[in-house]
């Protein structure tokens, strides 16, 4: 079935260090992708998401393209904050799984100042 | 807007009794998903809800579960005779439709038994 495999944590960077978390992932389909992000005491939130293959999803100086040759949608930042700390998570969800998301584990990111 | 919300945030039993979990999605919200996530890993899909049809479950959810959502609106998971391995953070999502709508997260019920 699908799945998906990050990389393990933690994490450990020094402000404004660059970031790479590694997704790769195993899908029969077409796979939508997406990072979601959960800080310390809240709920998961979307990070970002691509639908199809060279798409590239972004939000608050957070980057990853949908590579469909090597199956991997890694997640990357030019330059972390501390306020960036908190559990990252990929995922995808297609439409043969009816939308219901498939998460990797889950890589801790830690930022120092 | 106010989000997802799920109550109780935090509920500890003991091994054998029955626990009922409650999830308020956003009011225009027709999915509504239940997943559960264990300590390091990542979340695990439980069961959805297309209004108030009950669309899919996982292997996961054994006949202790039972989850429900009548008239499409709140929804409520229910473990029967609960056993030390169902001890872990229960989530609940809603989305506006299909994979192509983001599904927003509430904050999870927390759950130990003891």
């Amino acid at each position: 079935g699908d799945s998906v495999t990050q990389m393990e944590g933690p994490v450990t960077l020094s402000e404004e260090a660059f970031l790479t978390i590694n997704c790769t992932y195993t899908a029969t389909g077409y796979p939508s992708l997406f990072w979601y992000v959960q800080y310390p005491g809240e709920g998961l939130q979307l990070l970002l998401k691509a639908t199809k293959a060279d798409d590239k999803g972004s939000n608050k100086g957070f980057e990853a393209t949908y590579r469909k040759e090597t199956t991997s949608f890694h997640l990357e930042k030019g330059s972390v904050q501390v306020s960036d700390s908190a559990v990252y998570f990929c995922a995808l969800g297609s439409w043969e799984s009816q939308g219901n998301l498939i998460f990797g584990k889950g890589t801790k990111l830690s930022v120092k100042p | 807007d106010t989000g997802v919300s799920q109550d109780p945030r935090h509920k500890i039993t003991k091994r054998g009794q029955n626990v009922t979990f409650r999830c308020d999605p956003i009011s225009e919200h027709n999915r509504l998903y239940w997943y559960r996530q264990t300590l390091g890993q990542g979340p695990e899909f439980l069961t959805y809800f297309q209004n108030e049809a009950q669309l899919e479950k996982s292997r996961l959810l054994s006949d202790r579960f039972s989850a429900e959502r009548p008239k499409g609106s709140f929804s409520t998971l229910e473990i029967q005779r609960t056993e030390q391995g169902d001890s872990a953070m229960y989530l609940c999502a809603s989305s506006l439709g299909d994979i192509s709508y983001e599904q927003y997260f509430g904050p999870g019920t927390r759950l130990t038994v003891t």
